[in-house]
């Protein structure tokens, strides 16, 4: 199946840094790609809807100032975290789907997983 | 995206079949039934997808009712790395539909 990486796969920052995680689809171009949030032992919930050359379309209770969304390219979208804080510490999974659709279904990257100190 | 039932946990021996049920039935005419698998702190990984005929892949199979309304997701000889986190989720196929996912199955394959 298509590949889909996310870099870095862990990341430890200070309270008040910003991050960022990058989305890369590796052998296909995305116009769409997803970010999700996982909290420890809980399911996935989608943060964001990441349209290359458009803004995100973010979902409710998500801060699009905090969490800066841009897809610059059919390959590559990143995720800034910013001014991260201890409660922003979380499992951050990218996915993205072929163009045009494919047969349809999502890859998801590895998975960025984010502590905050 | 419809809603999908899943149990919250199953156990299955390894080597043998692991049969997991999903319901969804609200899904539409235009939804399609996918199955994907978490295994501990790693992404999402693709299983399966169907509309109404039954599917079959290297991973797995796929049983959707005639009905629709609910699903079985087999697989024929489990094996310890098998071990994770099953969800059902209906989506229409189209590359802009995102998954909603539940909370999914919590599958434990066991020596």
């Amino acid at each position: 199946g298509a590949v889909v990486s996310q870099h870095p796969s862990r990341v430890i920052c200070k309270s008040g840094t910003s991050v960022k995680i990058e989305c890369r689809s590796l052998d296909f171009q995305a116009t769409t790609m997803f970010w999700y949030r996982q909290f420890p032992k809980k399911s996935l919930m989608l943060m964001a809807t990441s349209n290359e050359g458009s803004k995100a379309t973010y979902e409710q209770g998500v801060e699009k100032d905090k969490f800066l969304i841009n897809h610059a390219s059919l390959t590559l979208s990143t995720l800034t975290v910013t001014s991260a804080h201890p409660e922003d510490s979380s499992f951050y999974i990218c996915s993205a789907s072929l163009l045009g659709g494919g047969s349809g279904e999502l890859f998801f990257g590895e998975g960025s997983r984010l502590t905050v100190l | 995206d419809a809603k999908t039932t899943q149990p919250p946990s199953m156990d299955c021996a390894e080597g043998r079949a692991a049969n997991l049920p999903c319901n969804h039935s609200t899904i539409s005419g235009n939804e399609y039934v996918y199955w994907y698998r978490q295994i501990h702190s790693q992404g999402p990984q693709y299983i399966i997808h169907g509309l109404k005929n039954n599917e079959t892949n290297e991973m797995a199979s796929l049983i959707i009712t005639e009905d629709r309304k609910s699903s079985t997701l087999i697989l024929p000889h489990a094996t310890l790395r098998d071990t994770a986190v099953y969800y059902c989720i209906v989506r229409s196929n189209s590359g802009y539909s995102t998954l909603t996912f539940g909370k999914g199955t919590m599958l434990l394959v066991s020596p």
